[in-house]
């Protein structure tokens, strides 16, 4: 059973360009989150789907910041018009199940670069 | 609102030494608490949980409690080897599933 997946794992933008940022989830993972890891720090969360629905997206910046889960294929965090202050690590988590302690699995994460 | 407050590192430790990285929360509810562990370049891996007061969650050596009356989860091991250098997150859930981070320990330790 292959673990969360991400891609690409590392990503260099220019000031103003579009970052894209892929997860699959888990096999049989109907939830997915988003956290960001800024250098020297703890991970914050961004936003938490499910298939089709943004369920909590209080984490995320209310400008140029959006995210999907569709029915089919990754859920896509997308960045317009990058800026400097958005180099940092991003990692997805998922998890079979939401609540309860329920253990939320991490990808590798994407390292993303804005020059 | 959901806060984790965890030991300040660095810590370097000796091979075979103690490891105690201390935790404390704030939450509204009554939370899950988690550490989970990353090495360089990676994701995070869930090193144990507890869902419940006096739980003790404990994997490959690593131990800790969930302390309602001090709200704490101090990570322990007995012996501490080179391969647990890494960084160690505390976290907590409480409703809506997401997980509130401290900002981590880097442990080195030195043969």
């Amino acid at each position: 059973n292959a673990g969360v997946m991400q891609n690409p794992r590392h990503l260099v933008r220019r000031r103003g360009q579009e970052a894209r940022l892929r997860c699959s989830p888990m096999k049989g993972h109907s939830h997915v989150y988003w956290y960001r890891q800024l250098p020297e720090e703890g991970l914050k969360f961004m936003v938490y789907l499910q298939k089709e629905n943004i369920i909590d997206e209080s984490g995320m910046p209310k400008e140029r910041f959006s995210a999907e889960f569709p029915k089919e294929g990754p859920s896509i965090l997308r960045i317009q018009q990058v800026v400097r202050g958005d180099s940092a690590a991003y990692f997805c988590a998922s998890s079979p199940r939401t609540g309860g302690g329920e253990t939320q699995y991490f990808g590798p994460g994407t390292r993303l670069l804005v020059l | 609102g959901n806060s984790v407050t965890q030991m300040e590192g660095p810590v370097t430790l000796s091979e075979e030494a103690f490891l105690t990285i201390n935790c404390t929360y704030t939450a509204t509810g009554y939370p899950s608490l988690f550490w989970y562990v990353q090495y360089p370049g990676e994701g995070l891996q869930l090193l144990l949980k507890a869902t419940k007061a006096d739980d003790k969650g404990s994997n490959k050596g690593f131990e800790a409690t969930y302390r309602k009356e001090t709200t704490s989860f101090h990570l322990e091991k007995g012996s501490v080897q080179v391969s647990d250098s890494a960084v160690y997150f505390c976290a907590l859930e409480t409703s809506g599933s997401r997980l509130t981070f401290g900002e981590g320990t880097q442990l080195t330790v030195n043969p």
